[in-house]
């Protein structure tokens, strides 16, 4: 069973540049979440989809922007790359089976894109 | 606003000593809480979770943890540590089922090393 997954693992832009990540939940996980995490803290939530639309938001500008497919993958795009964007970017799936291990209100979190910005 | 503490951003045990890593959280309806771990150039995996029912939680590779009302505290324990823990470990809060549209709230993370 394939975990969630995430592309690229690794990226380099420079500053004003545009970024689009990507995310393949869980098999049977129909709602993602992302979260930035910058170095030496813990992960902040910036939203997250559940049938294609943006159900919550943390608190993070518009230059941050998602969209979840039919398949319910999920894009990230971030325009107009500030320094600050440099981070980890970490994508969650939860639901599915009632009868999970863990429930389906479980988050289960891909590897992640590791974003620089020069 | 929920929010998460995690006293020691760093902990050093032994190997085969206690664990202990600190959380207290902020909520103002009941918490579903969760530790997660984080090891180098990897995503988050879960460790356990608390909803509702036993305060006592146990979770993956040995570790549990308890849920304490009256202290706003979830505070992560193994008895025995090895090698293989030494990783960063992230308590997080959520006021409901995470899955059903509302965040995680992570705390700063605390990095555990394991000596031999």
């Amino acid at each position: 069973d394939a975990g969630v997954t995430q592309s690229p693992t690794h990226l380099i832009k420079t500053r004003g540049q545009q970024v689009t990540l990507r995310c393949s939940p869980k098999s049977g996980h129909d709602t993602v979440s992302w979260y930035q995490q910058a170095l030496g803290q813990g992960p902040q939530f910036i939203f997250q989809y559940y049938e294609e639309e943006e159900r919550q938001r943390g608190n993070f500008p518009d230059r941050f922007s998602g969209h979840q497919f039919p398949n319910y993958s999920s894009e990230l795009n971030v325009n107009a790359l500030l320094l600050g964007d440099s981070a980890l970017y970490l994508c969650a799936s939860s639901g599915g089976d009632l009868l999970a291990a863990w429930g389906p209100d479980t988050q289960y979190f891909g590897p992640g894109t590791r974003l620089t910005v020069l | 606003a929920q929010s998460v503490t995690q006293l020691g951003s760093h902990v050093s045990v032994s190997e085969g000593a206690l664990v202990l890593l600190r959380c207290n959280y902020s909520s103002s309806v009941p918490p579903y809480l969760f530790w997660y771990v984080q090891y180098p150039n990897q995503g988050l995996q879960l460790l356990l979770k608390y909803t509702t029912g036993a305060t006592l939680v146990k979770g993956i590779n040995g570790f549990e943890a308890e849920f304490k009302k009256s202290e706003t505290s979830f505070h992560l324990t193994k008895p025995s540590a090895h090698m293989s823990d030494a990783a960063e470990y992230f308590c997080a809060v959520s006021d409901r089922g995470a899955g059903l549209g509302n965040k995680l709230v992570f705390g700063a993370g605390t990095i555990l090393r394991v000596k031999s």
